[in-house]
C-alpha cells in the first residue's frame, strides 16, 4: 500500500540555525500539507500546496517558514532560522481527490528538536 | 476552533463494541464528518469519512443522524492496537483539517 515517507525521523538543531525536512508523499497525490504538533498538543495546521503554490498557511507559517516541491517528488518544509518554539513533531500529508470529502495520508513524523 | 465536540475519553473492553460519539450541530451542508485517529507516536491516520448516509470500511462503521447535527465512530470490534486518540473533523473541498482533543480510547484486556 503506498504510504508517505518523512525524512529524517529526528532532527536535532541549535537555535538559529536552517532545517529543512523532506516529505516523499504518494505519486499520484495532488494536494500537499504540513501540520506540527507540540508535544502535549493538538495537531496543527501550517501549509498547503496545490499545483505548485502555496493554496493555503495559517498564522504559524511566517516569514521563517518556506516550502518547496522541487523534483515532483518530493515536498520539503524549511525553517530558515530555528527558534526553542519550533520544536515539534512534523507531519506531512497528501491528498488525491480533488473534490469535497477526500481523504489525507499522513507520514510517519519528523521530530524536531530546537536547543 | 474544531467545531465538533467529543468526550476527553473513554474506556473499553477488549472484543467488544466501541461507539465514539461527535457533535457537529452547526455544520453545514457541504461539510463531510471525517474520522481520523493518532496512535502513540505516529501521524494521524483516516479512519472514515460521510455526508449523509452511514458508512462502513473495513476499520469501522461511521453512523450519521438524520440532521446530521452527529455521528458516532462505531469500532466493531476493539483491540488493543485500537488504542488511540480519535478526531471527529467537519471538512469541505480542499480546506486544512483542523484538529480538536479528540477522544482518548484505551482498551482494556
Amino acid at each position: 500500500e503506498p504510504e508517505v515517507t518523512q525524512t529524517p525521523s529526528h532532527q536535532v538543531t541549535q537555535m538559529g540555525q536552517e532545517v529543512i525536512l523532506r516529505c516523499v508523499p504518494i505519486s499520484n497525490h495532488l494536494y500537499f500539507y504540513w501540520y506540527r504538533q507540540i508535544l502535549g498538543q493538538k495537531v496543527e495546521f501550517l501549509v498547503s500546496f496545490y499545483n505548485n503554490e502555496i493554496s493555503e498557511k495559517s498564522e504559524i507559517f511566517d516569514d521563517q517558514f518556506s516550502v518547496e516541491r522541487p523534483d515532483g517528488s518530493n515536498f520539503t518544509l524549511k525553517i530558515r532560522s530555528t527558534k526553542l518554539e519550533d520544536s515539534a513533531m512534523y507531519f506531512c500529508a497528501s491528498r488525491y481527490f480533488e473534490g469535497a470529502g477526500g481523504e489525507q495520508y499522513f507520514g510517519p513524523g519528523t521530530r524536531l528538536t530546537v536547543t | 476552533d474544531a467545531k465538533t465536540t467529543q468526550p476527553n475519553s473513554m474506556e473499553s473492553n477488549e472484543e467488544e463494541p466501541v461507539h465514539l460519539p461527535c457533535n457537529h450541530s452547526t455544520i453545514s451542508g457541504t461539510d463531510y464528518i471525517h474520522w481520523y485517529r493518532q496512535l502513540p507516536s505516529q501521524g494521524p491516520e483516516y479512519v472514515i469519512h460521510g455526508l449523509t448516509s452511514n458508512v462502513n470500511n473495513r476499520m469501522a462503521s461511521l453512523a450519521i443522524a438524520e440532521d446530521r447535527k452527529s455521528s458516532t465512530l462505531i469500532l466493531h470490534r476493539a483491540t488493543l492496537r485500537d488504542a488511540a486518540v480519535y478526531y471527529c473533523i467537519r471538512n469541505s473541498g480542499n480546506t486544512p483539517l483542523v484538529f480538536g482533543k479528540g477522544t482518548r480510547l484505551s482498551v482494556i484486556a
